[in-house]
């Protein structure tokens, strides 16, 4: 049973333009939503991660919008750039099991491309 | 501070042999948190480890196993492998007081 589902699969963008990918999560007990980017042979990294007691969270070009009714979150890359091409994973947890971060669920990812 | 490190970087094995990975969390970090991500997919959680003791288990069979050493680094033993676990193994490091940090992986394929 998937319980995070992302979309879409892959992504183009021209240079300068808004990257949207958008994730449903179906567990209404997860309180702990990063987004992370991954480039080719390389471990996950953070991005920029939001709970669910705020809608919006901005991080210079990146942000996180959430709605807690609908359980869907999504990252916009504003002004995208050729260096943001990489896989996008969004990920959903709960953050106070046993004290400390549970176990991160993750989306299937995004290509993204940005062509110059 | 060096982040997560894991080692090998890379393995080669073939079907019916185990194999042992290694991760040495980040400094500060004391719960250990294992991964597997195979080609073109989302990483999948194998288990989580915390004083030494197996906290949380996802949907892996037996063969998959852990240990954590009382210097909070760990291993992850995967008996009898099968060519579907070739993959990127991945550990995650982290506390009570901070988030779960990434290492580079361990790209194990099994021919």
């Amino acid at each position: 049973q998937q319980q995070v589902k992302q979309s879409p699969q892959s992504l183009i963008v021209q240079k300068g333009g808004i990257s949207i990918i958008n994730c449903a999560y179906e567990n209404t007990a997860f309180d702990y939503f990063p987004w992370y980017q991954q480039f080719p042979g390389k471990g996950p990294a953070l991005l920029i991660a939001i709970r669910p007691d705020v809608s919006e969270k901005k991080e210079g070009r990146f942000t996180i919008s959430f709605n807690k009714s609908a359980k869907q979150f999504s990252l916009h890359i504003m002004d995208s750039q050729p260096g943001d091409s990489a896989t996008y994973f969004c990920a959903a947890s709960m953050w106070n099991y046993g004290g400390s971060q549970g176990n991160l669920i993750f989306g299937k990812g995004t290509k993204l491309s940005v062509k110059p | 501070d060096a982040g997560v490190t894991q080692s090998p970087t890379h393995l080669i094995k073939t079907r019916g042999q185990q194999v042992t990975l290694r991760c040495s969390p980040k400094s500060g970090h004391d719960t250990v948190s294992w991964y597997q991500q195979a080609l073109g997919q989302g990483p999948q959680f194998i288990f989580q480890y915390y004083e030494e003791e197996e906290r949380q288990r996802g949907n892996f069979p037996d063969r998959f196993s852990g240990h954590q050493f009382p210097n909070y680094s760990s291993e992850l033993n995967v008996n009898a492998l099968l060519l579907g676990d070739s993959a990127l193994y991945l550990c995650a490091s982290s506390s009570i007081l901070d988030r779960q940090f990434f290492g580079p992986g361990t790209r194990l394929t099994v021919l």
